[in-house]
């Protein structure tokens, strides 16, 4: 099963790009990267998914390495309402999403 | 997208009792649902998968006869937490994938906002 690595905790200036990290070096190749994020005390958030092309939508870009071994989910304009803990999630058997540590994202006015 | 529903958002109760949540699917067909819990300041942690119409499947070390969960429809699944004590208040959250407009094709899964037990 492929897990995934985050750094912990990370801090943006409000407007700059959010860059936040993730390895999955034991991706297989039909597994999906998948990002959600949560506010605190409410469900997980939708972000973004991909295979190994590069994903862009109205929230955020994913960029996947050529290998696959990481991936950078980008945040263009961080708002201070983008605070939240960031899970990027890669290993989906059957559908079922098992979350990592995550990647607490504070966004600083 | 797709709306998960849960209900209640948050309840408290005492030791002993037992407490049920729901977790409805509003405009797909979830023929999959997941139940996830979640301790303060730690990670989602994956309790079980129902299907519509069969038995739950719990993962390790989840008391199936402590957390029972029936998905008798399509659209809705229920948690039940038997005879509460307090190291089970914990925010549960359930997930739902399935077919329809929404669910075919896209691969991710939308979450409901979360029930919080509180047990006393």
């Amino acid at each position: 099963d492929a897990k995934t690595t985050q750094p912990p905790s990370m801090d943006c200036a409000e407007g700059r790009a959010a860059n936040l990290p993730c390895n999955h070096s034991t991706i297989s190749g039909n597994e999906y990267v998948y990002w959600y994020r949560q506010i605190h005390s409410q469900g997980p958030q939708y972000i973004i998914h991909g295979l190994k092309n590069n994903e862009t939508n109205e929230m955020a870009s994913l960029i996947i390495t050529e290998d696959r071994k990481s991936s950078t989910l980008i945040l263009p304009h961080a708002t201070l309402r983008d605070t939240a803990v960031y899970y990027c999630i890669v290993r989906v058997v059957r559908n079922q999403f098992y979350f990592g540590t995550g990647t607490s994202l504070t966004v600083i006015p | 997208g797709a709306v998960v529903s849960q209900h209640p958002s948050w309840v408290i109760c005492k030791s002993g009792t037992s407490v049920k949540i729901e977790c409805r699917s509003l405009d797909f067909q979830a023929t999959t649902m997941f139940w996830y819990r979640q301790f303060p300041k730690q990670s989602l942690m994956l309790m079980a998968t129902s299907n519509e119409g069969s038995k739950a499947t719990y993962e390790q070390g989840v008391e199936k006869d402590k957390f029972l969960i029936n998905h008798a429809s399509l659209t809705l699944s229920t948690l039940t937490v038997t005879s509460a004590h307090p190291e089970d208040s914990s925010f549960y959250i359930c997930s739902a994938s399935g077919t329809g407009p929404l669910g075919v094709g896209t691969g991710e899964l939308f979450f409901g906002e979360g029930s919080r037990l509180t047990v006393l």
